[in-house]
């Protein structure tokens, strides 16, 4: 079982709707989630953080994120062409001390058309 | 504010050769990690340093290794250059915290041929 998985996508939504995406991690100590974008032969952007249960809401942008069920997700409402890209889950394994160890699922592409 | 600052963007080098590239931290952080991006693997962490000091390490072999100066540059070095090795290599850097964010440069492409 891999540490941190997605599924690989496509995702294909038209423009305007709300794409889910997804992501289950394995282990229960993790402490910290992100969402990174990846434009195709670029580097991954940060897009949200985050680090309790519920929800986060930034912009078009809302982070989830369930401990008990190990479960991370973003949304991207009112999706857009220039959302097209891969989005990569990443969980922090660091330590307590601050240490920063991220552990990257293998991203879902998502493809937004007009 | 700059962002973090790899160089070089590219390189090509020839199996054996060793390679090291260099990575300009956001200012004020002192966190800085190193991951390896292939199609197959996908984003791979190599290691990170904090204070001049390695603190954690990924599963790389010993020919994979780095730095880190009193100013947080950071560089990291590969010797006996393999095919394997032809990857995207990027730096991120962390504000002071536990388990912050990472922000990631433009990346290196190193090509072995």
């Amino acid at each position: 079982q891999k540490e941190v998985e997605q599924n690989s996508g496509p995702l294909s939504v038209p423009e305007g709707a709300i794409a889910s995406l997804n992501c289950t991690y394995s282990d229960r100590g993790s402490q910290s989630f992100f969402w990174y974008r990846q434009y195709s032969g670029k580097s991954p952007e940060l897009i949200m953080s985050i680090y309790s249960n519920g929800d986060k809401e930034d912009g078009r942008f809302t982070a989830q994120l369930n401990k008990a069920s190990q479960y991370v997700s973003l949304l991207i409402r009112d999706s857009q062409p220039s959302d097209s890209a891969t989005y990569l889950c990443a969980v922090n394994k660091g330590f307590s001390g601050g240490y920063n160890k991220l552990i990257f699922g293998a991203g879902t592409r998502l493809a937004v058309h007009p | 504010k700059a962002g973090v600052t790899q160089t070089p963007r590219y390189l090509i080098k020839t199996r054996g050769q060793q390679v090291t590239l260099s990575c300009s931290p956001i200012s004020g952080h002192r966190s800085v990690s190193w991951y390896q991006q292939t199609p197959g693997q996908g984003l791979q962490f190599l290691f990170e340093y904090f204070s001049e000091t390695q603190r954690n390490k990924g599963n790389f072999p010993g020919r994979f290794s780095g730095r880190q100066f009193s100013n947080s540059r950071s560089e990291m070095n590969v010797s006996t250059l393999e095919l394997g090795d032809s990857a995207l290599y990027l730096c991120a850097s962390s504000p002071p915290g536990e388990n912050t964010e990472a922000f990631f440069g433009q990346g290196t492409r190193l090509t072995v041929v």
